[in-house]
């Protein structure tokens, strides 16, 4: 069956890095985009962008342009989000999801908690 | 960006029939989807397409609309549908409602 797997919740401080990844599995990995979606505590859902799965190009929405970072292990059937110098107001869940050519995403990863604190 | 307004709350009693309403802030023509997320759990597609029963979803829900105002109803609601309902349209790149609180009484 579909699954995407996400990895587990990390712990950081203001200024760090942080990659965390998500294993697609039961589809052939590079027919579907992948997007990545923020949700911080109590609030609703952020899209932050896209990475296309075949060319490895990446493309973020306005807020997420500095700092993240998208990329693919294709042989591995994974994508990764990093996020460089850390601030307070990035501690949220992140999914990944997969995206059909219906432009709908109809997969979703487990989510990632981050929490950001001193 | 395309904004999409959702009403943040609706309580209704099991067996009722219940809309939850979204407007997009320009035309999205019939390009919305609608997600269920239940408390710490990941979203799960419920219509995509304003109108189309995702596999495996009950009838109970359906979605119409197009242009800027699209309603997702669940007829009857049952207990397990006590969730956050976000709509999103992919007209204009991807945003997603606010988010509509469903409890059941």
């Amino acid at each position: 069956q579909i699954q995407l797997v996400q990895s587990g919740p990390e712990l950081k401080k203001p200024g760090e890095s942080l990659k965390i990844s998500c294993k697609a599995s039961g589809y052939t990995f590079t027919d579907y985009a992948m997007q990545w979606v923020k949700q911080a505590p109590g609030k609703g859902l952020q899209y932050m962008g896209w990475i296309n799965t075949q060319t490895g190009k990446p493309t973020y929405a306005d807020d997420f342009k500095e700092r993240f970072v998208f990329s693919l292990e294709t042989s591995a059937s994974t994508a990764y989000l990093q996020i460089n110098n850390l601030k307070n107001e990035d501690t949220a869940t992140y999914f990944c999801a997969r995206r059909t050519l219906r432009r709908v995403f109809d997969y979703w990863g487990q989510g990632v908690m981050v929490t950001v604190s001193s | 960006d395309t904004v999409l307004t959702q009403s943040p709350a609706l309580a209704v009693s099991p067996g009722e029939r219940v809309t939850i309403s979204c407007r997009a802030s320009e035309s999205v023509s019939t390009l919305m989807h609608w997600y269920q997320q239940k408390p710490g759990q990941q979203p799960t597609l419920l219509i995509y397409l304003a109108s189309n029963l995702e596999s495996g979803v009950p009838a109970r829900f359906s979605g119409s609309g197009s242009g800027t105002d699209f309603t997702l109803t669940i007829d009857p609601v049952e207990a397990d549908d006590t969730a956050t309902y976000y709509c999103q349209q992919s007209w204009n790149d991807w945003t997603f409602g606010g988010g509509t609180k469903l409890e059941l009484k």
